[in-house]
């Protein structure tokens, strides 16, 4: 089975910074990856996937990350956060089959005024 | 609209109790999700299901129950034997159970045992 590491289970960054998120996962077999936020007491909403293709992969938001198979990792990139970004990330994993989806333990990211 | 609903958004429990959480999909959707998350850990599957009639327990599934008898329902029952169950539960679903696309989430239920 896949594990999913977000190394970093707090980010607090100024608003209009960069940011990025980290993501690692243990196998190196064909996998498809996702990232998720969530905002307090709702469900988990895409902001993006890669399948295949290209390994930089634009999402919803102003949201892109880059998959590197050779280091297993798979970070979340922003060039400039807002305070409505403020929220929880989850970086998920799934193999070929079956459909399972492998979760990390979650990035709180708090964008600071 | 499309979508994942869960009902109810709250729900207390008195210990030693079972309770009913319920999840329906309007997606057409073949393959279902519970999956419960505590601060600090993540998701945790309990649940999945890739076909009506048909589901596997995941890495929690001890103290859960869940059955699969239409393709747009897939509630999930807390029984007793669980030990610690206040949590937020949440329900997906994908297209394909051997076709990897994303997951769609529900907005959860709060589960609190009083």
């Amino acid at each position: 089975a896949q594990s999913v590491t977000q190394l970093d289970s707090q980010v607090p960054v100024f608003e209009e910074a960069p940011v990025e998120l980290r993501c690692n996962y243990s196998s190196s077999v064909s996998v498809y990856l996702f990232w998720y936020v969530q905002y307090p007491n709702q469900g988990l909403q895409l902001l993006l996937k890669y399948l295949s293709g290209s390994t930089l992969v634009k999402g919803i938001n102003g949201f892109e990350a880059e998959f590197n198979k050779s280091q297993t990792s798979f970070h979340l990139r922003k060039p400039s956060v807002h305070i409505s970004d403020t929220a929880e990330y989850f970086c998920a994993v799934s193999e070929m089959l079956p459909n399972q989806f492998y979760f990390g333990t979650g990035t709180s990211l708090t964008v600071i005024p | 609209d499309g979508g994942i609903t869960q009902s109810p958004k709250y729900l207390f429990r008195k210990e030693g109790q079972n309770v009913t959480l319920s999840c329906e999909q309007n997606l057409n959707h073949d393959a279902m999700y519970w999956y419960r998350q505590d601060p600090g850990q993540g998701l945790r599957l309990i649940y999945y299901s890739q076909i009506v009639n048909d589901f596997q327990k995941g890495d929690i599934a001890e103290g859960y129950s869940v059955s699969r008898e239409k393709k747009e329902s897939f509630p999930l029952t807390v029984t007793s034997a669980q030990k610690n169950p206040t949590a937020f539960y949440l329900c997906a679903s994908s297209l394909d159970g051997n076709m990897n696309t994303e997951a769609f989430f529900g907005q959860g239920t709060r589960l609190t045992v009083v």
